[in-house]
């Protein structure tokens, strides 16, 4: 199973809301990853977690906070929002050398 | 200079042709190299991951590596419509316990019936 899960699927905010991307892989892989997506670009590395410890944060505005609860999940926290803030959302794990699994990503529109 | 250049295409070829995607790099401390295939708002889905230099063979897909010239190339056999979608080579030097990959811009493919 490389199945990387993430909810939900299509979200739309406005800009005063608060609201949580999820992500969850029961492979053992013990990094955990979030990306940034805008149409037509690559990914963006947004925050790395490192067995459950954040090790990298690619100065992300702090609108942005991301949480590990445990090796299974990850979650990215939504705060005051802009409108260019729409974007894929997209979560990643991998078992730290190996190659990384995305899942199918979070579809974020903030009105 | 970026640290990953891929040809942008759009690449359009017909039903069973060979297909070529490439991507050059400048960072000679990658070693990790993947190639990602992507739908339409979708995910990126992994293709083939190769380290070092050499040759990888899944199926219709051959992932190729040349360190000595900072090149690495996937090729599609046989090619299908359901392989139109946008290809992303990625790399990574591996530089600790974690995986921080460097995506190329990615080359849109269409494949014609």
């Amino acid at each position: 199973d490389t199945e990387v899960t993430q909810t939900p699927k299509h979200l739309v905010m406005g800009m005063t809301n608060k609201k949580s991307l999820k992500c969850e892989q029961h492979m053992g892989h013990r990094a955990m990853y979030w990306y940034k997506q805008k149409a037509k670009k690559p990914p963006e590395l947004m925050f790395v977690y490192s067995y459950e410890k954040l090790s990298i944060n690619e100065s992300v505005p702090s609108r942005f906070s991301p949480e590990c609860p445990n090796s299974s999940l990850l979650n990215l926290h939504l705060h005051a929002l802009q409108p260019e803030d729409s974007a894929l959302y997209l979560c990643a794990s991998s078992q730290s050398r190996d190659e990384a699994f995305f899942g199918q990503g979070t579809r974020l529109t903030v009105v | 200079q970026k640290e990953v250049e891929q040809d942008p295409g759009p690449l359009s070829v017909p039903e069973g042709a060979i297909v070529s995607l490439n991507c050059t790099y400048s960072n000679s401390a990658f070693q990790y190299f993947m190639w990602y295939r992507q739908y339409s708002r979708k995910g990126p889905e992994l293709l083939m991951y190769t380290y070092s230099s050499g040759n990888k063979e899944d199926g219709r897909f051959t992932a190729q590596v040349d360190k000595s010239s900072k090149y690495i190339s996937l090729f599609i056999r046989d090619s299908q419509p359901s392989d139109s979608a946008t290809y992303l080579c990625a790399m990574s030097d591996y530089g600790g316990a974690t995986n921080k990959l460097i995506f190329g811009t990615g080359t849109l493919l269409a494949v014609q019936p």
